[in-house]
């Protein structure tokens, strides 16, 4: 069955601390693997996507990487800010010879504290 | 940057009435989503829409629900009788074209039946 988990549920940590969230994901065939972040009522903001070849990918403060053997996926935030407080979602997409559609993971809801 | 946007940003409705919401996805986009997301739960698909018809659907995506493109801009989700578990938030997204690989969200629309 074609699913996405993370870990943990959610996760509180100090302002300027690190933390990184964990995607674990059943899907097959696999296309590429996007980890959006979502304010809460409002919709998901892409932050990274990776493909089956790459194994690390930066965006500012995020990194994201990816073990295709493995089918884990992790999101690293550095120093973080308290406008980093949100749900951060695993979505993994199918391959594109598949059915056009991509499964959502449930999230992890990160809380950024003074 | 472009951006997805969606009216109405909040409904409310009593069950059993016919809900329409709108979106318009990003000029060229040639692929097109609806995705809702319970309160608390994890964003689920519902249905995909390429070259003026359905290409994928989910098991929600039932007979209550119907999608049309009326006019080359806007993109709708019908939701014909709405019971009170249709109460979500609604994401229409879009995608440029089969190799474009990030979907882009607009805000939603809160939907909330009575």
């Amino acid at each position: 069955k074609n699913q996405v988990e993370q870990s943990p549920q959610s996760l509180i940590i100090l302002e300027g601390k690190n933390c990184t969230l964990q995607c674990n994901y059943t899907v097959s065939p696999f296309s590429n693997l996007r980890w959006y972040k979502q304010d809460t009522g409002r919709g998901p903001v892409s932050l990274t996507i990776m493909t089956f070849s790459e194994n690390t990918k930066s965006n500012g403060r995020y990194t994201a990487t990816l073990d295709a053997d493995t089918k884990q996926s992790s999101l690293h935030i550095t120093a973080s800010q308290l406008s980093d407080s949100a749900s951060y979602i695993c979505v993994v997409r199918r391959s594109k010879t598949s059915y056009d559609k991509v499964i959502f993971g449930p999230g992890t809801s990160l809380s950024v504290i003074p | 940057e472009p951006e997805v946007t969606q009216t109405p940003s909040h409904q409310v409705t009593q069950m059993g009435q016919e809900v329409i919401l709108r979106c318009v996805p990003i000029s060229n986009h040639l692929y097109f989503y609806w995705y809702r997301q319970i309160l608390g739960q994890k964003v689920e698909f519902l249905v995909s829409f390429y070259n003026n018809e359905i290409s994928e659907k989910s098991e929600i995506f039932d007979d209550q629900f119907s999608v049309e493109r009326p006019d080359g801009s806007n993109f709708t989700l019908k939701i014909r009788s709405t019971k009170l578990e249709d109460s979500a938030m609604y994401f229409c997204a879009s995608r440029a074209d089969r190799s474009g690989n990030t979907i882009y969200f607009g805000e939603g629309s809160w939907l909330t039946v009575v």
